[in-house]
């Protein structure tokens, strides 16, 4: 139990586009999601806390017009990295809050050429 | 603010036991939670202990939990080779969002045969 899916795994785009990464929680209802970034070999920093129906709550110095967080179901958070450039290539990884435990996705490697 | 350290290499010879530790400031926070990373991948939740915890154990792991010093550490039993990964440390905190992990930078467990 606890399952969360990330899609896409994997996604090479041209600099100035926007990309949109799925997190899904699989078989729990997650009425809160996180959004972490991951650069190699470092650890985890979070982005935003999003919560179901409400807006997402950024950490200092994220750029919420750049990093867009919607949370419109129970089961359903995405992150929209906006015009994004090769400083925004990272490992982004989302979590999913059930019973005082986060579970995480398996996280979505973004490349920006 | 909070701050979770950990020492950043462990190697061991399989079969061996590993014990990973870590520190963290934040004596208000309910859980602790060990999480593991294989390369690519996202994080797999290995185990947590309350905060009136000392010990959990849990087939080859055990945690211990030291709340006066604020020390943890895994220990992993009879370490195999495909227990090398990159360990992490978190504590739970609450931020402007509610409630959110604070993670160490990681442990990387390299495992010999």
């Amino acid at each position: 139990g606890a399952v969360v899916s990330q899609h896409p795994s994997r996604v090479i785009c041209k600099s100035g586009t926007s990309v949109k990464i799925e997190c899904r929680s699989l078989d729990f209802q997650a009425t809160t999601m996180f959004w972490y970034r991951q650069f190699p070999k470092q650890s985890l920093m979070l982005m935003a806390t999003s919560n179901e129906g409400s807006k997402a709550t950024y950490e200092q110095g994220v750029e919420k017009d750049k990093f867009l967080i919607n949370h419109a179901s129970l089961t359903l958070s995405t992150l929209t990295v906006t015009s994004a450039h090769p400083e925004d290539s990272s490992f982004y990884i989302c979590s999913a809050s059930y019973i005082d435990t986060q579970y995480f996705g398996p996280g979505t490697r973004l490349t920006v050429l | 603010g909070e701050d979770v350290e950990q020492s950043l290499f462990l190697s061991v010879r399989e079969g061996d036991s590993s014990v990973i530790n870590c520190t963290y400031t934040d004596s208000s926070s309910t859980y602790l939670y060990w999480y593991k990373q294989e390369p690519g991948a996202g994080l797999q939740l290995l185990t947590y202990i309350f905060s009136n915890m000392d010990m959990k154990q849990d087939q080859r792991l055990t945690v211990l939990l030291n709340k006066k010093d604020k020390h943890l550490s895994l220990r992993i039993a009879d370490t195999q080779t495909g227990d090398s990964a990159i360990y992490f440390c978190a504590e739970s905190a609450l931020n402007q969002a509610g409630t959110a992990l604070i993670f160490g930078k990681g442990t990387t467990l390299s495992v010999s045969s």
